[in-house]
Parts: C-alpha cells; sequence; structure tokens
C-alpha cells in the first residue's frame, strides 16, 4: 500500500519550454503532498506544499510564479516549471502520506530527472 | 524553522562491520524521525522510524535511538552488507492527527560497504 506514483521519469528540454510533473496517490487519498529538489550529491531540499483545494505553500526563496503547483484532486498534485533554464535542471521528487489518524511517513514517487539544454 | 545536522557525510565500513550515522535537530517540537535509504537516481525508501515517545526502536540489522533531551538520533545498521551501500537521510518532522508533516532532511551520509 501507500503508493506514489510520479511521471514523467525524465524529461529533456529546450530552454524557454514549460514542464509539468504530475504526482499521484494511487492507493490513498492524500491533502497534502509534497515537492523537492535534489541536485547531484545533495540532500532533498523541500520546495513547497500543496494543499488540496488551496493555494500552496512556498518555501522561503523558491518563486511561486516559475514553479506553478495544482492539488485539483485528493490524489493528484502537478508541478509546472514555467519557462525553464538550464539552472531548473535538477530531479524532482514528490511525496505524499495517506490521511489517516496520527503519524504517518511519507512515501516518495519515483523523481523527475529535469534536463534543460 | 527546523534545521537537521548529519554526520558523517561519507562512510566505508568493510562487511559485517557495523555502521553508525548521526543527527541532530533544533526544534523540540520535532515528533517523528525517520530514515530514509536512497540508491542512486530512485526514490528514498523509508527504512525504520522511531517517535519521540520512544527511546529505541530495532528492526533486524536496522536500530534507531533517539534522545529527545539532547535533541539527536542515530542509525545503527549491524553485520553490514554491500547491498546495504547507498545514500542514508535522516529526517525530522512535526506531525499532526491529520497525517500532515513537514519533513526536514538531513545532508545525507554515502555508506559504502567494502566486500
Amino acid at each position: 500500500g501507500a503508493v506514489v506514483s510520479q511521471h514523467p521519469s525524465w524529461v529533456i528540454c529546450k530552454s524557454g519550454t514549460s514542464v509539468k510533473i504530475e504526482c499521484r496517490s494511487l492507493d490513498f487519498q492524500a491533502t497534502t503532498m509534497f515537492w523537492y529538489r535534489q541536485f547531484p550529491k545533495q540532500s532533498l531540499m523541500l520546495m513547497a506544499t500543496s494543499n488540496e483545494g488551496s493555494k500552496a505553500t512556498y518555501e522561503q526563496g523558491v518563486e511561486k510564479d516559475k514553479f506553478l503547483i495544482n492539488h485539483a484532486s485528493l490524489t493528484l498534485s502537478t508541478l509546472t516549471v514555467t519557462s525553464a533554464h538550464p539552472e531548473d535542471s535538477s530531479f524532482y521528487i514528490c511525496s505524499a502520506a495517506p490521511l489517516v489518524q496520527g503519524d504517518q511517513p511519507q512515501h516518495f514517487g519515483d523523481g523527475t530527472r529535469l534536463s534543460i539544454l | 524553522g527546523e534545521n537537521v545536522e548529519q554526520h558523517p557525510s561519507t562512510l566505508s565500513v568493510q562487511e559485517g562491520d557495523s555502521a553508525v550515522i548521526k543527527c541532530t535537530y533544533s526544534d523540540s517540537a520535532s515528533n517523528y524521525f525517520p530514515w530514509y535509504k536512497q540508491e542512486l537516481g530512485k526514490r528514498p525508501q523509508l527504512i525504520i522510524d522511531i517517535r519521540s515517545n520512544v527511546g529505541e526502536k530495532k528492526d533486524q540489522r536496522i536500530a534507531v535511538t533517539l534522545n529527545k533531551t539532547a535533541k539527536h538520533f542515530s542509525l545503527h545498521i549491524t553485520e553490514t552488507q554491500p547491498e546495504d551501500s547507498a545514500v542514508y537521510f535522516c529526517a525530522a518532522s512535526m506531525g499532526n492527527s491529520g497525517g500532515y508533516q513537514k519533513v526536514t532532511f538531513g545532508t545525507g551520509t554515502k555508506l559504502q560497504v567494502i566486500p
């Protein structure tokens, strides 16, 4: 149980392109999902908290107009990297926890490796 | 906000030896501490977790200890095997009854088990 699916797994595109990444909880509902970015040999850095039916909460230093988040249902959150540039190249990964009583561990998607040429 | 420090950044051990990774956290309100194993290019996988009302937890070759007073927690891997080689992340979070958790990760430890 508690499977999180992320798509696509790999994207290569030209500078200036907008890229959408989907994060789905396959067998549970999640009012909250999290989006992380991981540069090579570094830790996971939280970018934003995606809240179902409301605006996302962005971490300090993350441009909300650059990284658009939509959480339209209890099983789907999307991250759109708008007008991507080479410096946006990174490993993007989402996570979610089942909506149940008590603390639950986060379950991660497989991640999306984004390469901007 | 929460700050999690992790040491060492790299660790090499001989197969069969033990490995210990240590983390400290800053926010006394943190109450849930998961450990993740991440292989190259793959998702982090939860390997063990501990809640603030517990001082120690063990699962086969893996154990975690928590000292709330000192705000530090450690991962212990015994009888290490080559397949234990990976990057390990500690984390701290403040969960609530609704399952919402904002997780702060440590900087990671690259563990290499030498056959």
